[in-house]
């Protein structure tokens, strides 16, 4: 997306082992950062997002961080299973503007 | 099931065609976003629609139009397609205009020969 970066692009974690995957904004005004998993052939789901009044929000075994000042956030999940294999997305959309996804993450879990 | 639904779920058309691609937002979302995604690609943000207005345009050809109807289902038209239009194309819904939460439909995929 025009403005956010998204790495790595392919990740392979061993099953129980975390993943990370890290998003880059370039625009300060973003105040909004979702996170969307697609499985093959599927719709890309919202598994958990944060705003710009938060550092840290978490939903089970996975976990979402804002640092503001550095322009970036990170998806954390821990403690993976096959079923976390899939295609992640963060955005930075700008309010009242174009919602611009990361290019994907594609994340295996090998069992 | 996120409550958003697309029609149809396949599309297959020759070079040259004009096609319409429908999407029904949830009930009670406003905004309908288009998106395109081609094979082993990302989200392609196309346009955004916000109560019957176009509210953000992104990398959309001209080719192509949208508009949202006044019961706020949406429609995308391509028209003089080409073989790279081949693609599968979602559209979202959220209640407001800003960056809210975004429900995608199961999407359409479109082939042409």
């Amino acid at each position: 997306g025009e403005n956010v970066e998204q790495h790595p692009s392919t990740l392979s974690v061993q099953e129980g082992d975390s993943a990370v995957i890290k998003c880059t904004y370039s625009d300060s005004a973003s105040n909004y950062f979702p996170w969307y998993k697609q499985e093959l052939g599927k719709r890309p789901q919202l598994i958990i997002d944060i705003r710009s009044n938060v550092g840290e929000k978490k939903d089970q075994r996975i976990a979402v961080t804002l640092n503001k000042t550095a322009k970036h956030f990170s998806l954390h999940i821990t403690e993976t299973q096959p079923e976390d294999s899939a295609v992640y997305f963060c955005a930075a959309p700008l309010p009242g503007n174009q919602f611009y996804f990361g290019t994907g993450t594609s994340l295996t879990v090998i069992p | 099931d996120s409550g958003v639904t697309q029609t149809p779920k396949h599309l297959i058309t020759a070079t040259g065609q004009r096609v319409t691609l429908r999407c029904s937002p949830r009930s009670g979302d406003l905004s309908v976003y288009w998106y395109q995604q081609s094979l082993d690609q990302g989200l392609q943000f196309l346009i955004q629609y916000y109560n019957g207005e176009e509210r953000a345009k992104g990398n959309i050809l001209e080719r192509f139009s949208a508009q949202q109807f006044p019961d706020l289902h949406s429609e995308l038209n391509l028209s003089s397609l080409e073989l790279g239009d081949s693609a599968l194309y979602f559209c979202a819904s959220s209640v407001g205009r800003g960056s809210y939460e975004q429900y995608f439909g199961p999407g359409t995929r479109l082939t042409v020969t």
